[in-house]
């Protein structure tokens, strides 16, 4: 079965700090693996995405994840946090085995909280 | 290009009713997936359809059902209503194409927020 841990359910950086939100997955077959943001009163949408292309992948907003199957991680960075980042951020790895269905197994979810 | 539009938005209903959600995906997407998010259990998968087939099922009881009309839009339906039931109830649609494992971009709706009373 496939699962997701995101380590720190709150984080909160300094603006121009470093943004880092760790997930970890566990998963049965090569994953794919997906962090998804989501403000208030929204839904979610795609930061990025890994599909077994390159390990280091790059997302919208200056979002970056690194995957990284010896640790079984896929962290996600920003080099310099902005006001505009403060949600929350869910780790996701996809969840069936059945040709080309859809379901996502998600983590908990991380807020994360940018102060002036 | 349109996004997945959920209705109604915000909605209250008492124990032991029922209640139906709507979702129109994006013009093109072929598969429709639901999930219910609440504070404690977080985002979790409801189901998932495909041409009006349900292709995937998440772990909830029975009172919770959906379907897929010819022009891809869904419905998802909840009877007799408890009170666990109050969540944001998001839906996603994607290009989804048989024959390979999901790899592709889900769109989520901004969602239903359910209160039951």
């Amino acid at each position: 079965a496939q699962s997701v841990t995101q380590l720190g359910s709150h984080v909160s950086v300094s603006e121009g700090a470093l943004v880092l939100l760790r997930c970890n997955y566990s998963s049965s077959v090569p994953p794919y693996l997906f962090w998804y943001v989501q403000y208030p009163n929204q839904g979610l949408q795609l930061l990025l995405k890994y599909t077994s292309a390159a390990t280091l992948v790059k997302g919208i907003n200056g979002f970056e994840a690194e995957f990284k199957k010896s640790e079984t991680s896929f962290h996600l960075t920003k080099p310099s946090a902005h006001m505009s980042d403060a949600a929350e951020y869910f780790c996701a790895v996809s969840g069936s085995l059945i040709q080309g269905a859809q379901k996502l197994v998600f983590g908990q979810g991380t807020r994360l909280t940018i102060n002036p | 290009k349109a996004g997945v539009t959920q209705t109604p938005r915000y909605l209250i209903k008492t124990r032991g009713q029922q209640v139906t959600l709507s979702c129109s995906p994006i013009s093109g997407h072929r598969s429709v997936s639901w999930y219910q998010q609440t504070p404690g259990q977080g985002l979790q998968f409801l189901f998932e359809y495909f041409s009006e087939t349900q292709r995937n099922k998440g772990n909830f009881p029975g009172r919770f059902s959906g379907r897929q009309f010819s022009n891809s839009r869904s419905e998802m339906n909840v009877s007799t209503l408890e009170l666990g039931d109050s969540a944001l109830y998001l839906c996603a649609s994607s290009l989804a194409k048989t024959g390979s494992r999901v790899g592709g971009e889900l769109f989520f709706g901004e969602g239903s927020r359910l209160t039951v009373l």
